[in-house]
């Protein structure tokens, strides 16, 4: 069955420092990968996917990842915190079959930024 | 395009009794999900549908949870005799039709979720 581990629970950064949050998977074949952010209250929104090809993506509000195979590893990455970043972040692989697609997440990493 | 809306936001309940959650999802959007949300950690899924047909279902879905797509447009999650273990966010999320670019994968868009509170 897959997972997904997120190593790290809180990380706390400066506003305009740089942001790296760890994800790794266990799935058995080539997997879909996703990164999502939750603010309090609020849904669930995607910053970026991974399905093939170039193994740097680049989302939206500034955010990367790269997919490395070898590592088993999509790491999220921000050069530049800013504090409206702080919220808590999801790393998700998709299980999709043609009748059946569901996402399995990590624990979730919460980020405070302090001012 | 309004995203996908839950109702209600927030549910207090006493053990014992039933609820019902509903979501409407984008609009078109042909695949429906729900997942469980308890305090720390990440999502875990509960079902599926895609149009009206139910097609998986999790293991944390007892007996005591059912969840309908009569139309295959809104869906409603019921929960009877609610535990205190019912306690945590339901969260429903769409996906647009199958697209052959994306290689069968699907993006799914969830919404604010309803937070249930079982006293």
């Amino acid at each position: 069955a897959q997972s997904v581990t997120q190593p790290d629970i809180h990380i706390t950064v400066s506003e305009g420092a740089s942001l790296e949050l760890r994800c790794n998977y266990s799935y058995g074949a080539t997997p879909y990968l996703f990164w999502y952010v939750q603010s309090p209250g609020q849904g669930l929104q995607l910053l970026l996917k991974y399905f093939s090809g170039d193994t740097l993506v680049q989302g939206i509000k500034g955010f990367e990842a790269e997919f490395k195979r070898s590592q088993s590893s999509f790491n999220l990455r921000k050069p530049s915190v800013h504090w409206s970043d702080a919220a808590e972040y999801f790393c998700a692989v998709g299980i999709f079959k043609a009748a059946g697609n569901k996402l399995t997440f990590g624990g979730g990493t919460r980020v405070l930024v302090k001012p | 395009d309004t995203g996908v809306s839950q109702d209600p936001r927030h549910k207090i309940t006493k053990r014992g009794q039933n609820v019902t959650f509903r979501c409407d999802p984008i609009s078109e959007h042909n695949r429906l999900y729900w997942y469980r949300q308890t305090l720390g950690q990440g999502p875990e899924f509960l079902t599926y549908f895609q149009n009206e047909a139910q097609l998986e279902k999790s293991r944390l879905l007892s007996d005591r949870f059912s969840a309908e797509r009569p139309k295959g447009s809104f869906s409603t999650l019921e929960i009877q005799r609610t535990e205190q273990g019912d306690s945590a966010m339901y969260l429903c999320a769409s996906s647009p039709v199958f697209l052959r670019t994306s290689g069968g994968a699907d993006i799914q868009y969830f919404g604010a979720g309803t937070r249930l509170s079982v006293l």
